[in-house]
């Protein structure tokens, strides 16, 4: 059975950093593409980075030069190291796995992440 | 990277058919067969429900069903159950190998 968790999300002063990690099960993480999506509280689901299949790795420019997508293959975890936070990016973290472009099979149970002094 | 476009809101009686559109541009939706949407409960991980603009996955009911015309895809609901009541977002892949959400749908069943 295929299955993602996350772990490392917390509270965190703005300025801050705090690195995501997301374990795989049931697949293999540098097999295809994974992602990092967030939910601030009450609002819609926002795209944040990719990591694909041959390592090449995009963001969000909400995100850009900040944020920096990983994978550790010996782990079979993704992660997402996130600097200079600030408090509007208070948010559950989804990782998530895409089969194929933009198409999200697997996602884990999310990790809040509070930016606040 | 705008959100693609979507109502913030519809509504539909059991039984009935509700369509749901994402408006893009050509930079995403129209310019790629990379449109997928998802459907959102309360408090649980968003599930998906379409993607490549029509297909639906394993154990997605064919009551949900998709198209596209130029940059403006649609999610049809036919058949209206109880348990459809849920938030519903597309995504489209887009130029320089980002991925656009739309803003979200909250559907409600009468």
């Amino acid at each position: 059975e295929m299955q993602l968790v996350e772990s490392g999300g917390g509270l965190v002063q703005p300025g801050g950093s705090l690195r995501l990690s997301c374990a795989a099960s049931g697949f293999t993480v540098n097999n295809t593409y994974m992602s990092w999506v967030r939910q601030a509280p009450g609002k819609g689901l926002e795209w944040v980075s990719v990591i694909y299949s041959g390592g090449s790795t995009y963001y969000a420019d909400s995100v850009k030069g900040r944020f920096t997508i990983s994978r550790d293959n010996s782990k079979n975890t993704l992660y997402l190291q996130m600097n200079s936070l600030r408090p509007e990016e208070t948010a559950v973290y989804y990782c998530a796995r895409a089969g194929r472009p933009a198409a999200f099979d697997y996602w884990g149970q999310g990790t809040l992440v509070t930016v606040s002094s | 990277q705008s959100a693609l476009t979507q109502p913030r809101s519809v509504s539909g009686s059991p039984g009935q058919s509700v369509t749901i559109s994402c408006t893009g541009t050509s930079s995403d939706v129209g310019g790629y067969n990379y449109v997928s949407w998802y459907q959102q409960h309360p408090g649980k991980a968003p599930k998906l429900m379409i993607y490549d603009v029509t297909k639906r996955p394993s154990g997605v009911p064919d009551r949900f069903s998709a198209s596209k015309s130029g940059n403006t895809a649609s999610l049809t609901i036919s058949g209206l159950q109880a348990e459809d009541e849920a938030d519903y977002y597309c995504c489209s892949y887009a130029a320089t190998y980002a991925l656009m959400f739309g803003g979200g749908t909250k559907l409600t069943v009468l």
